[in-house]
């Protein structure tokens, strides 16, 4: 079956960079396409990017100087990597599957807390 | 980028009820491929999100038919019919038709 998993440290300090992992299962990277996903505490959830299954990259524009995401297909990995944080980056990190059939998010991973703070 | 107006924010209901709620785009979500992407989730507390409805009125996988979408262009409706227990928390729509894909702020389901 279908599974994500992320992975990353719970606290990062101000202006550091953020590395966070998504391990999938059950899916080919080289044939399905997976995005980051967020959700600052107590708010609402925003897109932040994605790596098609070509390995082709978008990014959501309002981080997109601050923000990339990578793979390793061998080890079934979706990596994310965003500098500069600050406190208002704090949020649950979710990792996602765009579904071939359904044209959306249909499998996610479990997400990662992430608190920026010194 | 689209904007994804949902209400009500916050929807009471009573076990065993109804409810309904509306997820309005600010521009048409009909593809260029005559599909239209708007899809619903369920968020319960502590939990990732879980795709309820796909392309505006499929039901996902081992989701029950009490849960139905509808709608067009740009107004869309999600019901839920017969609330039980486990239909409570926090719902979003999401459009994935226009880049980048954006979701509705959100609709809390509590009881009455």
């Amino acid at each position: 079956q279908v599974q994500l998993k992320e992975s990353g440290p719970g606290l990062v300090q101000p202006s550091q960079t953020l590395s966070l992992t998504c391990t999938v299962s059950g899916l080919s990277l080289t044939s399905n396409s997976v995005s980051w996903i967020r959700q600052p505490p107590g708010k609402g959830l925003e897109w932040m990017g994605v790596i098609w299954s070509n390995g082709g990259t978008d990014y959501n524009s309002a981080i997109k100087s601050r923000l990339s995401i990578s793979r390793d297909t061998s080890k079934s990995q979706v990596f994310l990597k965003m500098n500069s944080l600050q406190t208002e980056d704090t949020a649950m990190y979710f990792c996602a599957r765009i579904g071939h059939t359904t044209g959306g998010f249909d499998y996610w991973g479990q997400g990662v807390m992430v608190t920026v703070s010194s | 980028d689209v904007v994804m107006t949902q209400t009500p924010v916050s929807l009471p209901v009573s076990l065993g009820g109804q409810a309904s709620i509306s997820c309005r785009s600010s521009q048409s979500l009909v593809h260029s491929n005559g599909n239209t992407y708007l899809h619903w989730y369920l968020q319960k507390p502590g939990q990732s999100p879980q795709l309820l409805i796909y392309r505006v009125s499929n039901r996902f996988s081992g989701v029950p038919d009490r849960f139905s979408g509808s709608g067009s262009g740009t107004d869309f409706t999600l019901k839920i019919s017969r609330v039980e227990p486990e239909d409570l928390g926090d719902y979003y729509c999401l459009q994935s038709t226009h880049f980048p894909p954006t979701f509705g702020g959100g609709t809390k389901l509590e009881l009455k």
